[in-house]
Formats: C-alpha cells, sequence, structure tokens
C-alpha cells in the first residue's frame, strides 16, 4: 500500500506569509494525526481527525493554525500569518483504530 | 519532566556491539512505540508493545509496565543502524502520541 505523503517537503516563507502543508493519508486510515518538532525539542502532538472530524486539536498552539480534513481524506494544516517560531518539521501520520502508524517524511517549514 | 524520559541521549558504539536505548515514562499507557528516524528521512514505526518482549531481526523491544520502563535492544549493530531512536507512549481513546526526545545512534564502523 501506499504510505503517507507529505508536501511540500520543504518550505521557506518570510514571516507574515501564509504557507499550506498537505498530507495524504495512506487510504482506509480513519485517524490522521498531525504533530511537529522544533528545533531541540521532541516531536509534539497538534491535533487528530477521525474521518472528518476533529477528535483532538488541544496542541494546536494558537488561532494561526487551521487544520482541516476534507471528505474524511486528505489534510491540510495551514498557517496564517507565519511566525518565526512556527518553524520546525511538521509530521503527519495516519493509523487505523490502534494497529500502529504510518507516519509521513514530514514538511521542513522555515520562516525567515 | 517531561512524560517520557529516555537515555541516552547520544550514543557512540563500534559496529557489533550489543546496544541498549532506555525510555522511562511517567504516565498510564496503552501502548508504547519505538520509532526510528534516519537523518533527513521520515519517522519509520518499529515497534508498538503493551506488554512482554518483541522480536524483529537484530531489534529487540522490552517493556515493564508495572516499572513503566521499556528497553530496545539492537544486537550486533551496523553503521546502517545509526539514526535517531524514539520513544513515544499512547494512552487512552485517541491514541495521540507523548514523544522523548531521542536518543542519537552512531555505529562506527
Amino acid at each position: 500500500e501506499a504510505g503517507v505523503t507529505q508536501f511540500p517537503s520543504h518550505s521557506v516563507i518570510e514571516k507574515g506569509q501564509t504557507v499550506t502543508l498537505r498530507c495524504d493519508p495512506i487510504s482506509g486510515h480513519d485517524n490522521l494525526y498531525w504533530y511537529r518538532r522544533v528545533m531541540g525539542k521532541e516531536i509534539k502532538f497538534l491535533l487528530h481527525f477521525v474521518k472528518e472530524s476533529k477528535q483532538d486539536e488541544s496542541g494546536m498552539p494558537n488561532n494561526r493554525f487551521l487544520a482541516e480534513r476534507t471528505g474524511g481524506t486528505y489534510s491540510t494544516l495551514k498557517v496564517q500569518p507565519a511566525e518565526l517560531e512556527d518553524s520546525g518539521v511538521y509530521f503527519c501520520a495516519s493509523s487505523r483504530e490502534n494497529y500502529g502508524y504510518t507516519f509521513g517524511s514530514g514538511t521542513r517549514l522555515t520562516v525567515v | 519532566k517531561n512524560e517520557v524520559e529516555q537515555s541516552p541521549q547520544n550514543l557512540t558504539a563500534q559496529e557489533g556491539e550489543f546496544i541498549t536505548i532506555n525510555c522511562s515514562y511517567s504516565v498510564g499507557i496503552s501502548a508504547l512505540h519505538w520509532l526510528q528516524q534516519h537523518p533527513g528521512g521520515g519517522i519509520v514505526s518499529l515497534f508498538m508493545l503493551s506488554s512482554g518482549k518483541k522480536k524483529h531481526g537484530r531489534l529487540i523491544a522490552t517493556i515493564n509496565i508495572q516499572e513503566k520502563h521499556s528497553s530496545l535492544h539492537i544486537t550486533a549493530s551496523h553503521p546502517r543502524d545509526s539514526a535517531v531512536y524514539i520513544c513515544a507512549v499512547s494512552g487512552g481513546s485517541n491514541y495521540k502520541l507523548t514523544f522523548g526526545k531521542g536518543t542519537l545512534l552512531t555505529v562506527n564502523p
């Protein structure tokens, strides 16, 4: 089966601009997660979708971050406007119930 | 204090050595995950375990629920094992992961 696909793999934007990250989970995986690693820190949870519904968005840093999952398929994470502290690697993962995770390769976001 | 603590943070070994990476956690969990990330690469799930021991090739993962501790062992280490190894735990019904900071393993030829 195809893996979890994320794009872009890298993005460099200026402070104040908007960036949209996309994640295509494995087909049939109802659970989709966004995580983020900022430099020197551990990976942190951002939010969890079950199909198209947000199950838990307790990790979203602030209202500059907006996540959607259209029709329970792919998901987007938009940062608007981006700030310097948003730089990091954003990982998406999907799972089918509690059968373990498959991670994407991540999007490295640099805000300058 | 992080809910998931790994040790050591950095580990350098010679090819062929037996490697152990430790993970302790302070919360109730439904499962513990060991993940691997090669430099510049994505995250690969190695093991998900809730009790006992699992083995895959040269990798062995154990967990002691009472002591809230897990170990990842690599036998006959090889330079291609060089990577960051990350311990993460999931608990509750939504399966979200809480991560340790990772252990950077370097295996020299």
